[in-house]
Order: C-alpha cells, then structure tokens, then sequence
C-alpha cells in the first residue's frame, strides 16, 4: 500500500505569489493535517481536516488555506507568499482524526526567493 | 501554553553510549507521542504513552511517562549510528490530531 504522498517535493517562488500543495492521504484514512517545519524547529500545525471539514487550524495567517475534496486528498494553499514562508510543509493522515499516530508524508520543500 | 520543551537541544555521543532526551509540559498531558526524523526525511511515529507512569521499550529504545503526565523521556542504550536523527516528543489537543512539536533533541553517533 502506498503511504501518504505529496506533491511536488520541490518548489522555487518568488515573493508575492502564490502555491499549491497537494496531499493524498494512506487509503483508508480520513484525516489529513498541515504542518510547516522551518529549518532546524519542530513541524508546527497549519491544519486539520477529517471528512472534508476543518477540525482545527494552528496559529497562521489567513494567507494559508486548505481543503480536503471527497477522495479525502488534501490541498494547501498559500497566498501572497513571503521570504518567510520558506520551509518544509508536511502533510500527514491518520484514520479518525482522533488522538492516534500521524502518517508523514516526505513533504514539500518550499523556497520562496 | 501548549508547547512542550525539550532538552537537550543537540547530544553528540560515541557509538555505543547512551542517550536520553527529555520533554517537559507545564500542564498535565493527556497523551504523549515520540518521533524520530532521520536527516532530509520526515517525521516517523515510534510510540505514544498514555497511562500515568507508563514505560514501554522497543528493542535499545525506553520510552517513559511520568507519574503527573507532565515529562517524559526517551533513552536509548547503546547508540547505534542508524539512531542519528532529531527526536520528538509531541502532545495533542485532546481527543485532537493538532499535535503540538517539541523542540526536539538532534542526536549525532560518531562512530
């Protein structure tokens, strides 16, 4: 069975634009959660989703958002992108959305120049 | 807050010695959780703890939990250079998946 898949594993921006990242969750499961890891920190939460709606959302500017479509897969979305923004986003899935271990996905590395 | 701190921030050992690395809330958890993220990877499940007290070992790893759920620790005997990575702990909003990381603790094996 596949694990949790993300794409693209690579992506060069420039300040001002947006991104698109995409998440495919393990078969199954019906949670997906965002995180952002900059270098050298602990991944942060972005958000969660479980059954297409939003079940919690961390400490991010309106500038990200997200949604999960009926297939479960997952989107973030980022806009007007800032040097800051540079990091690697992580989705991860899990089956309930409960208190239960996260699946990571290999992440996204997102420059933004 | 809901963040959970972890020391030591960095541990370089000879192969073969010990490691153990620390996290610590200042509110009770209801659960923990451990990773561990090998370099350029992501983060991999090890274990989550639960009950107060809990201590639960996987091969060279121990995981603890502490009587007030409030620290706990991961120990590894006899370091190996496959254990090379950055390890951490992580605590939930409960009956939540918004895990919130730790610092984690980076662990280099000189061989």
């Amino acid at each position: 069975d596949a694990g949790v898949t993300q794409s693209p594993t690579h992506l060069i921006k420039t300040r001002g634009q947006h991104v698109t990242l995409r998440c495919s969750p393990i078969s199954g499961h019906k949670s997906v959660s965002w995180y952002q890891q900059v270098l050298g920190q602990g991944p942060q939460f972005i958000f969660q989703y479980y059954e297409k709606e939003e079940r919690g959302r961390g400490n991010f500017p309106d500038r990200f958002s997200a949604r999960q479509f009926p297939n479960y897969s997952s989107e973030l979305n980022v806009n007007a992108l800032l040097l800051g923004d540079s990091a690697l986003y992580l989705c991860a899935s899990s089956s309930t959305g409960g208190s239960e271990k996260l699946f990571f996905g290999s992440g996204t590395q997102l420059s933004v120049l | 807050g809901q963040q959970v701190m972890q020391i030591p921030q960095y541990q370089h050992v000879q192969e073969g010695e010990d490691f153990t690395t620390y996290c610590n809330s200042s509110t009770t958890l209801s659960n923990i959780q451990w990773y561990k993220q090998r370099p350029g990877g992501h983060p991999v499940f090890l274990i989550q703890l639960v009950k107060s007290g809990e201590v639960k070992k996987q091969k060279r790893l121990t995981f603890q939990f502490g009587e007030a759920k409030k620290n706990s620790s991961l120990h590894i005997t006899a370091t190996q250079t496959t254990d090379v990575g950055t390890y951490f702990c992580a605590r939930d909003q409960t009956g939540a998946n918004n895990l919130f990381f730790g610092t984690g603790t980076r662990l280099t094996v000189i061989p």
